[in-house]
């Protein structure tokens, strides 16, 4: 059974803080890992995706994927109390057509 | 922004009664998805969709399921015979490439009653 597992939080940071959202994943084969930030009652919305090892900056955001060690990294960095959500960790595990998500951290930003 | 538009937003349906969610995927995509996520649970994989065929489908994606791309732009999903289980919200998501991102639309909130 493919997992993808998330610490379900909260993770709560004040305003300005840098938040680190952690994910693993038992697939070793896995090629492809994606960052969805999820409101209460919204659909997934993509904000970052690695294919290879090392980090990935995109604004305020960085991935970061270590496939030795299975792990999958998002730092927010100035986070603000809109970046307040649930994130999805997802993988596409290899020769597959799906996503498979963890359950999600839910983030607090304290104004 | 081209994005992955659903309808209905919300849908109530009785028990045994037969439901079909709507999706416009991004026009350009060729991977077409649905998901679902029960109210405090995971999103979870129910059935691909690759070349007017499915590519793959989940456990939960049993007789009662099925998927149709009638016109080349529509994507549904029909549930046959709802059952009370079936209360969650369904995300279609649709990607240019197998491995590339996937983009979701607003979700089809199921409730059976």
């Amino acid at each position: 059974q493919k997992e993808v597992e998330q610490n379900s939080g909260p993770l709560s940071v004040p305003e300005g803080a840098i938040a680190s959202l952690n994910c693993t994943y038992s697939d070793r084969v896995s090629q492809s890992f994606f960052w969805y930030r999820q409101y209460s009652g919204k659909s997934p919305e993509l904000i970052m995706s690695i294919y290879s090892n090392g980090d990935k900056e995109d604004g305020r955001f960085t991935a970061q994927l270590n496939k030795a060690s299975q792990y999958v990294s998002l730092l927010i960095r100035d986070s603000q109390p809109s970046d307040s959500a649930t994130y999805l960790c997802a993988v596409n595990p290899d020769s597959s057509y799906k996503l498979i998500f963890g359950s999600g951290t839910r983030l607090l930003v304290r104004p | 922004e081209p994005e992955v538009t659903q309808t209905p937003s919300h849908q109530v349906t009785q028990m045994g009664q037969e439901v079909i969610l709507r999706c416009v995927p991004i026009s350009n995509h060729l991977y077409f998805y649905w998901y679902r996520q029960i109210l405090g649970q995971k999103v979870e994989f129910l059935v691909s969709f690759y070349n007017n065929e499915i590519s793959e489908k989940s456990e939960i994606f049993d007789d009662q399921f099925s998927v149709e791309r009638p016109d080349g732009s529509n994507f549904t999903l029909k549930i046959r015979s709802t059952k009370l289980e079936d209360s969650a919200m369904y995300f279609c998501a649709s990607k240019t490439d197998i491995n590339t991102e996937a983009f979701f639309g607003q979700g089809t909130r199921l409730t059976v009653v």
